[in-house]
């Protein structure tokens, strides 16, 4: 069974950093580009960043370029989100999810549960 | 900045059929858009219906059903049942970036 799941999240400082890890299992990891997508309170889901199966290419949506960082370990088959310089809009449910193929543009399919990012002072 | 745009929330009776709809600012939807549709019910995360404007996922009931409708993306139910009231969320790509859509709620009444 595919399987994902998210850790890391919690309550950060504004101007802070967190990183935010996702655990893939059931699947050949390195093969399927993968994706973040956050939901803040009561709101609909904005795409966060995305990263092709070879972690050499990523892509950022603008509220986030310059500040967070995606990557992944193929070996270890986890995917991660470093956010730094967090602001009280970056409080979310934070998701990742398996890109439907090796082109993270084909959409995706398989998803965590989520892990929740809180940014306050 | 790029909007995309779908009903609000729409109503559709057991049994029924009901169309939602993904427009884009920028013009018509295209295939070169890949279509993606998702349905999230209150305290679940996403589940993944239809991608490439009409393919299916594995788990994907045979009710949903995905396509080009005009200048937008469409999904429709066909045979509506109780357990698909939720809230339904387009994906479009954009040469870059993916944007969603503002999430239409379906309430099956």
């Amino acid at each position: 069974e595919e399987q994902l799941v998210e850790s890391g999240g919690g309550l950060a400082q504004p101007g802070g950093s967190l990183r935010l890890s996702c655990a893939a299992s059931g699947f050949t990891f390195k093969t399927y580009a993968m994706t973040w997508v956050r939901q803040a309170p009561g709101k609909g889901l904005e795409w966060v960043s995305s990263i092709s199966g070879s972690g050499s290419s990523t892509y950022y949506g603008d509220s986030v370029k310059g500040r967070f960082t995606i990557s992944r370990d193929n070996s270890g088959n986890t995917l991660y989100l470093q956010m730094n310089s967090l602001r009280d809009e970056d409080t979310a449910i934070y998701y990742c999810a398996k890109g439907e193929s090796g082109n993270y543009f084909y959409g995706m399919d398989v998803w965590g549960q989520g892990t929740t990012v809180i940014v306050s002072s | 900045q790029t909007v995309v745009t779908q009903e609000p929330s729409l109503t559709v009776s057991p049994g029924g059929t009901v169309t939602l709809t993904c427009a884009s600012s920028t013009g018509a939807v295209t295939s070169g858009f890949y279509p993606n549709w998702f349905q999230q019910k209150p305290g679940q995360a996403p589940r993944a219906l239809i991608y490439s404007i009409s393919k299916k996922h594995s788990w994907t009931p045979a009710r949903f059903s995905g396509s080009l409708l005009g200048d937008k993306a469409a999904l429709t139910l066909s045979g509506v049942q109780p357990e698909d009231e939720a809230e339904y969320y387009c994906l479009l790509y954009y040469g870059g970036a993916l944007v969603f859509g503002g999430g239409t709620k379906l309430t099956v009444l």
